[in-house]
């Protein structure tokens, strides 16, 4: 069964425009959110995380916006640029005694900005 | 170098064989861990190193699966008895330590024919 869903797998987006990727997960026990962007023949990159004590945390263009009750999150990029065309994937962890080493990835959402 | 590094980048083997994975990760990480991620899905964990041991490796999908970290930096992953449903990119991700972000590896690209 899939943990953490991204029922978009494709978006397209003028350059300038906002990018909204949604996010939803099913496990109440995960507290802790992370964004990973992928080009081609690439390992992820770490973009912006979250913790569950928050509800919305920015960095420069990016920002990642929690709604626990709906067990829903979601990543901004504004405004959108060329080099954000990737693959973007929504992850999220148990914050345990061993932090979050164990990432539950969803299935990533190809986002392209058009020039 | 500056980042984690897997070799290979490319391995084709016959259905059957097996097959060993490298990953050197940052220097001085001290987590170390292993993704599989098949097309079309997102990375899938595997197993989670601190040190030289491994501290989660329920992600292991049988016993054909097996990883090894013996002085807490190189690690590598094996595979016995290769399937065609192994076929898949391996990732690796090294940590400063847990609670820190992960950096990962351009991946190794396996593939079962």
């Amino acid at each position: 069964d899939q943990q953490v869903k991204q029922n978009s797998p494709s978006l397209s987006v003028q350059e300038g425009r906002i990018s909204i990727l949604n996010c939803d997960y099913t496990n109440s026990m995960f507290d802790y959110f992370l964004w990973y962007k992928k080009y081609p023949a690439e390992g992820p990159t770490f973009l912006i995380s979250i913790s569950s004590i928050k509800d919305k945390n920015e960095d420069g263009r990016f920002t990642v916006f929690l709604n626990k009750s709906a067990k829903h999150l979601s990543l901004h990029i504004v405004p959108s640029q060329p080099g954000d065309s990737a693959v973007y994937f929504c992850a999220a962890s148990e914050t345990g005694n061993f932090g979050n080493e164990k990432l539950t990835f969803g299935t990533g959402t190809r986002l392209t900005i058009i020039p | 170098g500056a980042g984690v590094s897997q070799t290979p980048s490319n391995k084709v083997t016959e259905k059957g064989k097996y097959v060993e994975l490298r990953c050197d990760p940052i220097s001085g990480h001290t987590a170390l861990y292993w993704y599989r991620q098949s097309l079309g899905q997102g990375p899938e964990f595997l197993i989670y190193f601190q040190g030289t041991g491994a501290a989660d490796d329920s992600g292991l999908p049988n016993d054909r699966f097996f990883a090894v970290r013996p002085e807490g930096s190189v690690s590598t992953l094996k595979i016995q008895r290769t399937e065609r449903g192994d076929s898949a990119v391996y990732l690796c991700a090294s940590s400063l330590a847990p609670n820190t972000e992960a950096f990962f590896g351009q991946g190794t690209r396996l593939t079962v024919v």
